[in-house]
């Protein structure tokens, strides 16, 4: 059910600064890994992904990183814009987990004009 | 890219009612499909996937028989909550992967749903 008075973490930036929101996942048998951003109101939009063979990949103006050993992963965002503002997810699935996908608790990105 | 769409985006309805929320892959076929649920400050919750020609499968805790969900061809499926109350209401959003494998899913934009 709903949770009253829960918050999702903050990341404010400047705009032109870079960001950078982390994230840890839960499954150590993952083996892709998906950063979604998240408008208000809207489905979840697919910023960039990376397969478990891989440390790090780049796309215009972000990057992502992974960390199997510390199950973590990172989405830096480049010269952050005020459209950058939004809620991220990672997501991560399992190739033998018939396509699901488990979403991370989210990150919200203000960036401060 | 491949575009996903769900109607209708946003849903009133009286508690003891039901309500049917489709899922259309538009350019693509899909013989899965997922559907998940979102509360204010939360995170996407998979409640359900829906397979093309056969039962959905639920997740732990999702009553199939609140959510009924069918899948009748290989670009719609739809997900009806039975009876809603109040605390159905949220943010239902569907996806679909393109191919087979670990392939990138494809959101739709949600339904919001309000049980008064």
């Amino acid at each position: 059910g709903e949770s009253v008075g829960l918050h999702l973490p903050t990341l404010s930036v400047q705009e032109g600064d870079n960001s950078i929101i982390n994230c840890a996942y839960s499954n150590s048998a993952s083996d892709y890994f998906i950063w979604y951003k998240q408008e208000s109101g809207k489905g979840p939009q697919f910023i960039i992904d990376i397969r478990s063979n891989m440390d790090k990949r780049q796309g215009q103006r972000v990057t992502v990183l992974l960390n199997k050993t510390v199950k973590h992963l990172s989405l830096q965002i480049a010269a952050t814009q005020p459209g950058d503002s939004a809620v991220y997810f990672c997501a991560e699935q399992y190739s033998g987990g018939y396509q699901k996908v488990t979403f991370g608790t989210g990150t919200k990105l203000q960036v401060i004009p | 890219g491949a575009v996903v769409s769900q109607h209708p985006s946003w849903v009133i309805c009286k508690s003891g009612t039901s309500v049917k929320i489709e899922c259309r892959s538009l350019d693509f076929q899909a013989t899965t499909m997922f559907w998940y649920r979102q509360f204010p400050k939360q995170s996407l919750m998979l409640m359900a996937t829906s397979n093309e020609g056969s039962k959905a499968t639920y997740e732990q805790g999702v009553e199939k028989d609140k959510f009924l969900i069918n899948h009748a061809s290989l670009t719609l499926s739809t997900l009806t909550v039975t009876s809603a109350h109040p605390e159905d209401s949220s943010f239902y959003i569907c996806s679909a992967p393109k191919g087979g494998g670990t392939d990138t899913q494809y959101f739709g934009p949600g339904t919001r749903l309000t049980v008064l």
